[in-house]
């Protein structure tokens, strides 16, 4: 089945430092990704659409100078959390689907933000 | 009103039990749909993928579409203290990559 990996599975940085997450399609080609954010107890969040070799598509709210989403490859897709801060800290989330498929998730990245 | 609905629950049940967990959607474009399983502090993980109406069984596992009502359920036979997390309903349009999710219900089978 389709995999996606998302690395690191949990970080912690100091406030002002900017922290990157990996978000890869392992055994298949995804020219769109997703990614989510997550607080406890609460459902997925959709922060933003990453699409292969052109810019991100942000949800309202979201700060797309913050979050900077790069997507270089059919198969990676970086989240780039700058300038973090304490209210940053949550559980980031990837997912792709190869084609007309259901989307498969990465196992989440916990980030606290001291 | 929601694209998607789901009772967010919690649900607890004693082990052995059959759980039956619901979503309802309002937009009749949806074709496909999935549930997903969601242990705390993990992503997501697929469990059930149907298109159209009908049913589907893997397992303990049965999902059932009813387009006609715009209702979806998954059923959990013989329910184990492992099936205890968080599901959440998800479906999308025949086209295109937009996907839209329930609010998960949280579910606790105890021993």
């Amino acid at each position: 089945g389709a995999v996606v990996s998302q690395h690191p599975s949990w970080v912690i940085c100091k406030s002002g430092t900017s922290v990157k997450i990996e978000c890869r399609s392992l055994d298949f080609q995804a020219t769109t990704m997703f990614w989510y954010r997550q607080f406890p107890k609460q459902s997925l969040m959709l922060m933003a659409t990453s699409n292969e070799g052109s810019k991100a598509t942000y949800e309202q709210g979201v700060e797309k100078d913050k979050f900077l989403i790069n997507h270089a490859s059919l198969t990676l897709s970086t989240l780039t959390v700058t300038s973090a801060h304490p209210e940053d800290s949550s559980f980031y989330i990837c997912s792709a689907s190869p084609g007309n498929s259901p989307l498969h998730f990465g196992n989440g990245t916990r980030l606290t933000v001291t | 009103q929601k694209e998607v609905e789901q009772d967010p629950g919690p649900l607890s049940v004693p082990e052995g039990a059959i759980v039956s967990l619901n979503c309802t959607y309002s937009n009749s474009a949806f074709q496909y749909f999935m549930w997903y399983r969601q242990y705390s502090r993990k992503g997501p993980e697929l469990l059930m993928y149907t298109y159209s109406s009908g049913n589907k069984e893997d397992g303990r596992f049965t999902a059932q579409v009813d387009k006609s009502s715009k209702y979806i359920s998954l059923f959990i036979r013989d329910s184990q203290p492992s099936d205890s997390a968080t599901y959440l309903c998800a479906m999308s349009r025949i086209t295109g990559n937009q996907f839209y999710f329930g609010t998960g219900t949280s579910l606790t089978v105890i021993p």
